[in-house]
């Protein structure tokens, strides 16, 4: 089942604008993670959020997350053609212990 | 390196025969897993393993069979019994499982193709 849902479903840019994708989720999380997927790869991890924290960054990727909406969003700036992929958000929902993902926002940069 | 090898990267097979997949790690990993992902899907999961000699089933863990014998690997077998074989396959590990605070380790999946 899957309780992470990303919003747009893909998103094309042109390189250096920033790129911005949002995950809704329905129950409690204690914290929510960020993926990206080269085509035809595996995941990479890129970072992780708390329930406590509001905002986190790691070089160019800003992640915010407001627990009062159920919403998490994943903002990448001065984006690169190398940014290309798709980015799954995933946590663990309600009581379950198996991390479980979003479908993913498919983000194109353009050079 | 550390990391996770999945192999092979495409593997083709005729309906009705059984295959299998294979997942080795090197991060000293205690829990592994094993999802599916479909074109334009999310990742599901079939089944996952918190250490040796243990496992659980997944969401989607009809027509699937796992083992954990070592804590190296965690080979995964599509039975003929599953009926839409045909997908990427991707392994991953993580030092615990239980709580989202481990990030897991992904291996760079096995393309099955079942004509």
């Amino acid at each position: 089942s899957q309780q992470g849902e990303e919003d747009p479903q893909a998103l094309s840019i042109q390189e250096g604008e920033n790129a911005t994708m949002n995950c809704s989720y329905k129950t409690s999380i204690n914290n929510l993670q960020w993926y990206r997927q080269n085509s035809g790869r595996g995941l990479v991890h890129l970072i992780l959020i708390r329930s406590n924290e509001r905002e986190k960054h790691s070089g160019r990727l800003r992640v915010t997350l407001d627990t009062s909406k159920k919403s998490s969003s994943l903002l990448i700036t001065a984006s690169r053609a190398a940014d290309t992929a798709s980015y799954f958000c995933a946590s663990i929902w309600g009581g379950s212990e198996k991390l479980v993902f979003g479908k993913g926002t498919k983000l194109t940069v353009n050079p | 390196d550390g990391g996770i090898t999945q192999s092979p990267k495409y593997l083709f097979r005729k309906e009705g025969q059984n295959v299998t997949l294979s997942c080795e790690q090197n991060l000293n990993h205690d829990a592994m897993y094993w999802y599916r992902q479909d074109p334009g899907q999310g990742l599901r999961l079939i089944y996952y393993s918190q250490i040796v000699n243990d496992f659980q089933k997944g969401d989607i863990a009809e027509g699937y069979s796992v083992s954990r014998e070592k804590k190296e690997s965690f080979p995964l077998t599509v039975t003929s019994a599953q009926k839409n074989p045909t997908a990427f396959y991707l392994c991953a590990s993580s030092p615990r499982t239980g709580g989202s605070s481990s990030p897991l380790h992904f291996g760079n999946g096995t393309r099955l193709t079942v004509t």
